[in-house]
C-alpha cells in the first residue's frame, strides 16, 4: 500500500560525524519536503524539492544538505556543521497536480540523538 | 516570524462534550488551511482542510470554521472522545509555502 517510509526511525550521531536520513514514497508525488520539530515549536521547513534533481532551502538549510536523484527518494544529510541536531525529523510529500493537491502527507519521523 | 499562532499550548476537555481549537494567521496570501493531528513519535496525519472560498467545512466529528477577515480559523470536534487526545497542528498554506502553528495538545478526559 502506498505510503512514505522513513529510516531509521532513531539514529545517534557522534560529534564531528555526518548522519543520512532516509525517506521513500511511492505516492508518485512531485514534491517532497523535511522538517524540523523541535519540543513546543511547529514543524520548520529544512529543504523541499518539486522535481527531479532540484531542490530549494526552507527556513532552516544551514548544516544539512540533501539530494533528489529519483523521484521516488529524498535523503537528508545532518552535517557536522549542524551545531544542534537533536531533534525529530518529518518528510512530507504532496502532489502537485489534482485533487487535494495542497496537502502534505507525512512520514512516521525520524528521532536523531546526539552521543 | 510566526505567520502561523496557536496560542493555547493545551487544552483539556471531557468526553462527549465539544473541543474547539483555534489557529490565527498573518499572511493573507494564505488561501489553503489544514489541521493535523499528532501522536507523540509519529508523523502528523492529514485531518481536514479548507479552501479560503469556503467558510466551513465538515467531516463527521470535525469541523473546521475560516474568518477571513479576522485571519482566523478553528477546529471544532464533537463529540469528543479519548482518543483524540493528541497534538494538533493548524497549517495554512499559499502556492508552496506551508507554515505551521506551534501545536495544541488535547486531551480528552473519559
Amino acid at each position: 500500500d502506498g505510503g512514505i517510509t522513513q529510516s531509521p526511525k532513531y539514529l545517534f550521531r557522534k560529534e564531528g560525524q555526518n548522519v543520512t536520513l532516509s525517506c521513500e514514497q511511492n505516492l508518485n508525488h512531485d514534491a517532497m519536503y523535511w522538517y524540523r520539530q523541535d519540543p513546543g515549536q511547529g514543524l520548520r521547513l529544512i529543504y523541499y524539492s518539486q522535481i527531479v534533481n532540484d531542490f530549494q532551502k526552507g527556513d532552516i538549510a544551514e548544516g544539512y544538505s540533501v539530494s533528489r536523484e529519483k523521484k521516488e527518494s529524498f535523503p537528508l544529510t545532518v552535517t557536522s556543521a549542524q551545531k544542534n541536531p537533536t531533534a525529530f525529523y518529518l518528510c512530507a510529500s504532496r502532489a502537485l497536480q489534482g485533487l487535494a493537491q495542497e496537502t502534505q502527507y507525512f512520514g512516521p519521523g525520524t528521532r536523531l540523538l546526539v552521543l | 516570524d510566526q505567520q502561523v499562532k496557536q496560542n493555547s499550548p493545551s487544552l483539556s476537555v471531557q468526553e462527549g462534550r465539544i473541543s474547539i481549537l483555534n489557529c490565527d494567521y498573518t499572511n493573507s496570501m494564505f488561501d489553503y488551511f489544514l489541521w493535523y493531528k499528532k501522536y507523540p513519535a509519529e508523523g502528523p496525519t492529514f485531518l481536514i482542510s479548507i479552501s479560503s472560498i469556503k467558510d466551513k467545512n465538515e467531516d463527521g466529528r470535525f469541523t473546521v470554521f475560516l474568518n477571513k477577515s479576522a485571519k482566523h480559523l478553528s477546529l471544532h470536534i464533537v463529540p469528543s472522545q479519548p482518543g483524540d487526545s493528541a497534538v494538533y497542528f493548524c497549517a495554512a498554506s499559499a502556492l508552496n509555502d506551508m507554515r505551521f502553528g506551534a501545536g495544541t495538545r488535547l486531551t480528552v478526559k473519559p
